[in-house]
């Protein structure tokens, strides 16, 4: 099991609020990623990160915003939530790469299912 | 356009039969593949990575193949169990992608008794 957490794994919110999902791992790892995914879809890639004060937007255009702060921290922030945000958002990281070059595999939390009502 | 194909179809197999799983990709030159067991309501987890100079990959019951002529990789699992049922991804890297991985929409294996 890996050691990357998640909260809240639920929230129901009302629409313009602000709301903040938090990751955290405890692994040391300077990569960390948030993806979105919706029920049967694939994972894109919102938000990543190399390191402390390093973020990055992803593939997918997202209105979120991130910070890195703390390597073990890293949290993503809705300044006002819309219905059309509701979605299973999952934090990654990654561990250095190997021997023979890239690997980059990745490390998942639980996700935090958002509602936007 | 990039794309990452898999059955979005699920397999229903039997238990003690080969599921075996595709992964087709175009426009795409990946550096490596990966797998990863996605269970209903939680992350992924990551399975197996094989490289683009690699023909083929075992762990225990799992073995994974690539082909990059054929643009394609085949995740097996021998003596298929019910505790196997779950959603499988495949994953692509990129060399010069800094480190992203892009993600197919998964294939869901049901496994029964």
């Amino acid at each position: 099991e890996a050691d990357i957490y998640q909260t809240p794994r639920y929230l129901v919110i009302g629409t313009g609020k602000k709301i903040t999902l938090e990751c955290s791992q405890t692994m040391g790892h300077d990569k960390m990623y948030w993806y979105q995914q919706d029920p049967g879809m694939e994972l894109h890639l919102i938000h990543y990160s190399y390191g402390v004060n390093s973020t990055e937007k992803g593939d997918l255009s997202s209105e979120s915003t991130v910070s890195r702060i703390r390597t073990e921290h890293f949290p993503l922030t809705l300044e006002s939530a819309r219905p059309s945000h509701t979605s299973q958002y999952l934090c990654a990281s990654s561990e250095p790469p190997g021997s023979g070059g890239v690997t980059d595999t990745q490390y998942f939390g639980p996700g935090t299912r958002l509602t936007v009502l | 356009s990039q794309k990452i194909e898999q059955n979005s179809e699920a397999l229903n197999i039997q238990e003690g039969k080969t599921a075996t799983l595709t992964c087709n990709y175009t426009n795409y030159s990946p550096a490596y593949l990966q797998w990863y067991r996605q269970d209903p309501g939680r992350g992924p987890v990551f399975l197996l990575l094989i490289r683009e100079n690699e023909k083929e990959k075992r762990k225990e019951r799992l073995k994974v193949t690539f082909d990059t002529t054929l643009k394609q990789s085949l995740f097996h699992i021998t003596a298929s169990q019910p505790a196997d049922s779950a959603t499988y991804l495949c994953a692509l890297g990129v060399s010069g992608t800094a480190s992203k991985l892009t993600f197919g929409t998964g294939t869901r294996l049901q496994v029964t008794l």
